[in-house]
């Protein structure tokens, strides 16, 4: 159980374009989803907080205008890079949890590898 | 916010070897997992552990929350074995919050 589905796994787009990501919780609901983004050779770091119904929250240095997060349902949330650059060419993943508390472990999707050219 | 260190940040085994990563914690945690990241990215659960030992096949943890840090034990490590190995940790406090990933251990598992 507690199965997170990221799609697409890897994109490739040219630079100006838009490219949505989705994150699907396929068998529990999850009010909260996380977004997480990893350059090459380094950790994965919190882009923003999901959240179902209200807008998301994003850490100090992620343009809340260029990442849109739509959490539109208790089972999905997309990341969408608008007007993307070569320098958000990442690894985006996202991750969500059974229930509302930190004592569970959080389960991540397979990750969508952008390149954007 | 809360620190995790992780060592050592680099680690070459001959197949067979044993092995032990670390991990330490700046804070009092309600949450640790370890991950394994494999080449293609994928983010492999290998244990929710906020205390205690547990063992899986080849691999078991322990969690010694009132020290904060953690140990993962690989034995008889396998060139499937080669990847990052991740900790994670959430900070002691309510509602539902984000994993904080440390820097990674580097593991080359040679034939």
């Amino acid at each position: 159980g507690a199965v997170v589905s990221q799609h697409p796994s890897w994109v490739i787009c040219k630079s100006g374009t838009s490219v949505k990501i989705e994150c699907r919780s396929l068998d529990f609901q999850a009010t909260t989803m996380f977004w997480y983004r990893q350059f090459p050779k380094q950790s994965l770091m919190l882009m923003a907080t999901s959240n179902e119904g209200s807008k998301a929250t994003y850490e100090q240095g992620v343009e809340k205008d260029k990442f849109l997060i739509n959490h539109a349902s208790l089972t999905l949330s997309t990341l969408t890079v608008t007007s993307a650059h070569p320098e958000d060419s990442s690894f985006y993943i996202c991750s969500a949890r059974v229930g509302d508390s930190s004592n569970s472990p959080l389960h991540f999707g397979n990750g969508t590898r952008l390149t954007v050219t | 916010g809360i620190q995790v260190e992780q060592s050592p940040p680099d680690l070459i085994l001959q197949e067979g070897a044993n092995s032990t990563l670390r991990c330490n914690f700046s804070d009092s945690v309600n949450n640790l997992q370890w991950f394994h990241q494999n080449p293609w990215g994928q983010l492999i659960n290998l244990f929710y552990i906020p205390s205690g030992t547990k063992q899986n096949g080849r691999l078991s943890a322990t969690t010694v929350a009132t020290e904060r840090y953690s140990l993962l034990y690989i034995s008889s490590s396998q060139t499937t074995d080669s990847g990052v190995y991740f900790c994670a940790v959430t900070p002691t406090g309510s509602g539902n919050t984000p994993l904080v990933f440390g820097k990674g251990t580097r593991l080359s598992v040679i034939a």
